[in-house]
């Protein structure tokens, strides 16, 4: 199973654009990144998901290197509500389409 | 659209008691999971339905905890006798997948649990 590695925790300001960035070595050439954020005392909710190269939303970016060893989640102008946990997850085959989560990165934005 | 629907929200109880969760899943969802989620980690996978089907339950420690999905739609996880450590907060979540191993999982708001 493919693991992934991400900051424990990040600190930012409002306005400021925020970039987390995961590494997964071991990816499966069927798999793809997903990426969840979840609240306090709230179940995660999807953010974005990609395959390689660059996917955009109404909420996040997505950026994937050709090598696909590593994603980097960017949040443009991060707001106080962007404060939550967001976890970096490979989704695939080799994980029979379950979620494994890591223990995520803990982004606080300040005012 | 409703989301998934999890009760009760929040639950006490003294260890070796018994405690049951509920979990209503998103309308044509062929597959729901129970997580667990203890205090500063991320979720852990308990087990996963397809249907009425358990598809993997490889983490559900099966000596106290049981979880049934009948006539694949809602389900209740159980947990009994209850120990300190099963203090948690429980996540249920669905999807549509069926085959499809990248789709989207919708996640209820979770039942947290306190064992004394």
């Amino acid at each position: 199973l493919a693991k992934t590695t991400q900051p424990i925790s990040m600190d930012s300001y409002e306005g400021q654009e925020v970039n987390i960035t995961c590494s997964h070595n071991n990816i499966a050439t069927n798999d793809y990144i997903t990426w969840y954020q979840q609240f306090p005392s709230q179940g995660p909710r999807f953010i974005i998901q990609g395959y390689k190269t660059k996917v955009t939303n109404e909420v996040a970016s997505l950026f994937i290197p050709a090598d696909r060893k590593s994603s980097t989640l960017s949040l443009p102008r991060v707001s106080l509500s962007d404060t939550a946990v967001y976890y970096c997850l490979v989704q695939g085959n080799n994980q029979g389409g379950k979620l494994i989560f890591g223990q995520g990165t803990e982004l606080s934005v300040k005012p | 659209e409703a989301g998934v629907a999890q009760s009760p929200r929040y639950k006490i109880i003294e260890k070796r008691q018994s405690v049951a969760f509920w979990c209503n899943p998103i309308s044509g969802h062929a597959t729901l999971y129970w997580y667990q989620q203890i205090l500063g980690q991320g979720p852990k996978l308990l087990i996963q339905f397809q249907n009425n089907g358990v598809v993997d339950d490889s983490q559900l420690p099966k000596d106290r905890f049981s979880a049934e999905r009948l006539k694949g739609v809602d389900s209740t996880l159980k947990i009994q006798p209850a120990k300190l450590e099963d203090s948690a907060v429980y996540l249920c979540a669905s999807s549509l997948s069926s085959g499809r191993v990248t789709g989207e999982l919708f996640f209820g708001e979770g039942s947290r649990l306190t064992v004394l």
